[in-house]
């Protein structure tokens, strides 16, 4: 079983629509990253958090530590919100090392 | 600030040769990381430098490859002999020194070992 886990694989949405991805993970962590792909382009971090929620425009970012999950939300979706989405962990302790989710494909259509 | 930089974008080589892929990090940033993308695996850390020193090569598949950082400001991936299966794109990121600092990605290199 992947340390970290994304759900779900692919998303199809609406322009305007409300849009949910989940990360779960099985290790203690002390920060959970989420990261933007568009297709055969770089990766851009979004957030990087260890508690509660932030926000950044139209992307809200929430972890519950106890329940090792965290979501990723994207209020009015756009078409150039079109991209791959991957969660990453980061382990306990002084370590920096960066644990990848499989990523969340989503499209979204006009 | 320019990001981090990396050449070259694109690399196509034969099996058997020599490749070098290079990355500039992000000015001030004193840990920088080599990661590693393909279709069936995802994102996998190679190696990461702290301070221009290796820290942690666990990721590195094999003898073949091999990292360096001479100073802050560079460092190289090379993978002596390639062989088709190390065709991926490789992303180098970059990290101010504290454990609670997002990391920089580079553009990437695509390399593609015929």
């Amino acid at each position: 079983k992947n340390e970290v886990e994304q759900s779900p694989q692919n998303l199809t949405a609406q322009e305007g629509e409300f849009i949910t991805i989940n990360c779960s993970y099985s290790v203690g962590i002390s920060a959970l990253h989420w990261l933007q792909q568009h297709p055969g382009g770089g990766i851009v971090s979004l957030f990087m958090l260890s508690s509660g929620k932030k926000k950044h425009g139209r992307l809200i970012a929430t972890i519950n530590i106890q329940e090792k999950h965290s979501s990723l939300h994207i209020t009015a979706s756009h078409p150039r919100d079109s991209a791959v989405y991957i969660c990453a962990v980061q382990r306990g302790g002084s370590n920096y090392k960066l644990t990848f989710g499989k990523g969340t494909l989503l499209t979204v259509n006009p | 600030d320019a990001g981090v930089i990396q050449s070259p974008r694109h690399e196509v080589t034969e099996m058997g040769q020599e490749v070098t892929l290079r990355c500039k990090p992000i000015s001030g940033h004193n840990s920088l990381f080599w990661y590693r993308q393909t279709m069936m695996r995802g994102l996998e850390l190679l190696i990461y430098f702290n301070n221009n020193v290796p820290i942690d090569d666990s990721g590195m598949p094999e003898d073949r490859f091999s990292a360096k950082m001479p100073n802050a400001s560079f460092s190289t991936l090379k993978i002596q002999p390639s062989e088709p299966r190390d065709s991926a794109v490789y992303f180098c990121a970059s990290s101010l020194d504290s454990l609670f600092n997002e990391q920089f990605f580079g553009p990437g290199t695509r390399l593609t070992v015929l």
